[in-house]
């Protein structure tokens, strides 16, 4: 499969300030992205989503910004809370078939 | 709505056994994917199978991993004579049918495969 990748595997961030973590992926044809949170013990669970023909979607907390021009995609969390803490997981589809970045681990500091 | 199904949630095998992970898919949808996670890494993608069909393999080892998806029942992963590197959380996920773009995948809780 492509690779996907994540620039930072680790973050920490303040209660109450805005979080933001990349991926990057290397498959031009990919049309569809997902950004999954994944908490300690539990399966990935489905945060946001972007078609490549957009490049920014807006969702609860949450936007993803897509960048196809270097193949660059991000998600923003908005007044980032203790319950935000996880591993935050890019994937990059075509049709039915998905390939997942690294993760990022994401703790939020009270 | 059920979401996906994987049971058991925690296997211990001792080396050379056989392990079955099993993995009904929500309700509607006829795509089932596999994954493994070691700790600390990300998911790896296994194989893609709709009912009966092997769509795409090519994460799978060559050797002593198969899964099925069959026409009535849960999809199944089967790692024959387990080693300890096998140990890991193995996690399915299903999209609905159809090639539309747009389909996401839904994850189920994993099974946590500890080989000893």
């Amino acid at each position: 499969g492509e690779s996907v990748g994540l620039h930072l595997p680790t973050l920490s961030v303040q209660e109450g300030d805005n979080s933001i973590i990349n991926c990057a992926y290397s498959n031009s044809a990919s049309d569809y992205f997902i950004w999954y949170k994944q908490e300690s013990g539990k399966g990935p669970q489905f945060i946001i989503d972007i078609r490549s023909n957009m490049d920014k979607r807006q969702g609860q907390r949450v936007t993803v910004l897509l960048n196809k021009t270097v193949k660059h995609l991000s998600l923003q969390i908005a007044a980032t809370q203790p319950g935000d803490s996880a591993v935050y997981f890019c994937a990059e589809g075509t049709g039915n078939q998905f390939y997942f970045g690294t993760g990022t681990s994401l703790t939020v500091i009270p | 709505n059920a979401g996906v199904m994987q049971n058991p949630r925690h296997l211990v095998r001792r080396r050379g056994q056989e392990a079955r992970l099993r993995c009904s898919p929500m309700k509607g949808h006829s795509h089932v994917y596999w994954y493994r996670q070691l700790p600390e890494e990300g998911l790896k993608f296994m194989v893609y199978l709709q009912k009966e069909n092997i769509i795409d393999e090519s994460g799978m080892p060559k050797e002593r991993f198969s899964a099925e998806f069959p026409k009535e029942g849960p999809s199944i992963l089967r790692i024959q004579q387990v080693v300890r590197g096998d140990s890991a959380a193995y996690f399915c996920a299903s999209s609905p049918p159809g090639q539309t773009t747009g389909n996401t995948i839904y994850f189920g809780e994993g099974s946590w495969l500890t080989v000893v």
